[in-house]
């Protein structure tokens, strides 16, 4: 099965600050992609990215800035967290984008007090 | 873009009977069809999946349905067991639009009791 990875897996911050999380998938996958997860709202697409050097805007992407940076390794950037982004961040990653299974990672659990 | 609508939200079901989760789309373009399991604490993880070209497909105890004219999609688990308690999402996309973008339902959380 696809490997995908995600770091750190649990995350307090304050309001105002700056987080990163990371997400590395060692498949070789061209498509990688960042959602959150949260109740009476399902899985909802931050951003996602074709390949190194790619970001595509998702449809919950405000506050949020993402960066790809290799073929395995795509980060979501909070620069200033809001309550509001407490949550739990799935990343994916899937070979054929949109054609073939994603395969997620663990997850991470921000709360942002 | 695309809107996905599934229901129940919460489905309560005695072992060895049957569940159904119905899903519908908006976006008459959208050819692909995941449905997800995510058991609690765990990632989402791909069970099943059928594409346009099909109305019908079964794994084992999981079908799903396809109906396009309806835009309507479900999965349907039979004999379930307390294995199968889990939230389950279904997933929408359009491969022709090489997005990548699945759209997702908002989940139904499956009770199965013993």
């Amino acid at each position: 099965e696809a490997a995908v990875t995600q770091s750190p897996r649990n995350k307090v911050t304050v309001t105002g600050g700056n987080v990163t999380l990371s997400c590395r998938q060692t498949n070789s996958h061209n498509y990688m992609y960042w959602y959150r997860q949260d109740t009476g709202h399902g899985l909802r697409l931050i951003h996602y990215s074709y390949g190194a050097g790619n970001l595509q805007i998702g449809d919950v992407p405000d506050g949020y800035k993402a960066t790809r940076t290799t073929q395995e390794d795509f980060f979501l950037l909070l620069e200033l967290a809001s309550p509001s982004q407490t949550s739990l961040y799935f990343c994916a990653s899937s070979d054929a984008g949109g054609k073939d299974t994603q395969y997620f990672g663990p997850g991470t659990r921000l709360l942002v007090l | 873009g695309e809107q996905v609508e599934q229901l129940p939200s919460i489905l309560r079901v005695q072992e060895r009977s049957s569940a159904s989760i119905n899903c519908t789309y908006e976006n008459s373009a959208s050819n692909y069809f995941p449905w997800y399991k995510q058991e609690p604490g765990e990632n989402p993880k791909l069970i099943i999946d059928i594409r346009s070209n099909m109305e019908r497909k079964q794994i084992q105890g999981l079908i799903v349905l396809l109906d396009k004219k309806a835009k309507r999609f479900s999965l349907h688990i039979t004999d379930t067991q307390p294995a199968d308690s889990a939230m389950y999402f279904c997933a929408a996309s359009n491969t022709g639009a090489n997005t990548g973008k699945l759209t997702f339902g908002h989940g139904t959380i499956l009770r199965v009791h013993p």
